[in-house]
């Protein structure tokens, strides 16, 4: 069975900095998406980035990138330039290629503190 | 703008009665999720629904059912509520065919079971 792992539970950064979650993940498939959400305080979670597995350029979106690295599956999240607004939870997430129905394995998440 | 609506933010319930939680989805998705998540060990799947009237159980659906009667809207049901079922509870759906993977959550309803 896949599993996620997210080994840092809380993490913090000064406004304008650069910060790195990591997420590391097991499985036996070799494509497959990976993806990090973001859970604000009392707010909806969103999608932040995905990755799929067969492609081996690392995923941006604005601010947000990812370090994707498949041998050692690693799959870390950067935010550049904090804001006060990415204070969340983030969470890391799996998604197998065999199901069609977008069933993702979550890992435990880690608290992001932006201090002004 | 997508909306997946959970009906209760907060509820408290004593054990033994059986707890309702719907979640309506605006969006025409095929699939829809329940969740649960508690501190320190992430989001947990409960059961997922792919179509109407269909179900699967997810990692953890002992103490839970749930019903699809219509393609908008998901309810979760305890039937017996017990101290160990309080928890934050997360409603979610996707369209297949979209963006994979892309999950749209509700706000969460936070249940407290005394």
């Amino acid at each position: 069975a896949q599993t996620v792992t997210q080994s840092q539970p809380e993490m913090s950064v000064q406004e304008a900095e650069t910060v790195t979650l990591s997420c590391t993940y097991d499985t036996s498939e070799s494509d497959y998406y990976l993806f990090w959400y973001k859970q604000p305080p009392s707010r909806q979670m969103i999608l932040v980035i995905r990755q799929e597995a067969y492609k081996q350029q690392n995923a941006t979106e604005n601010r947000f990138s990812v370090n994707f690295q498949k041998a050692a599956k690693s799959f870390s999240l950067k935010i550049s330039d904090s804001q006060l607004g990415d204070a969340a939870m983030y969470f890391c997430a799996y998604r197998s290629p065999l199901y069609n129905t977008d069933k993702l394995i979550f890992g435990t998440g880690t608290r992001l503190q932006v201090f002004p | 703008d997508v909306k997946v609506t959970q009906s209760s933010r907060y509820l408290v319930k004593r054990t033994g009665e059986k707890v309702f939680l719907e979640c309506v989805q605006d969006m025409d998705h095929e699939n829809m999720f329940w969740y649960r998540q508690d501190p320190g060990l992430g989001l947990r799947l409960i059961y997922f629904s792919y179509d109407v009237k269909m179900k699967e159980k997810g990692d953890i659906p002992e103490g839970y059912s749930v019903s699809r009667e219509k393609k908008e809207r998901f309810s979760l049901i305890l039937e017996s509520a017990s101290t160990n079922q309080t928890s934050m509870y997360l409603c979610a759906s996707s369209l297949i065919g979209g963006n994979t993977g892309e999950l749209f959550f509700g706000e969460g309803s936070r249940l407290t079971v005394l």
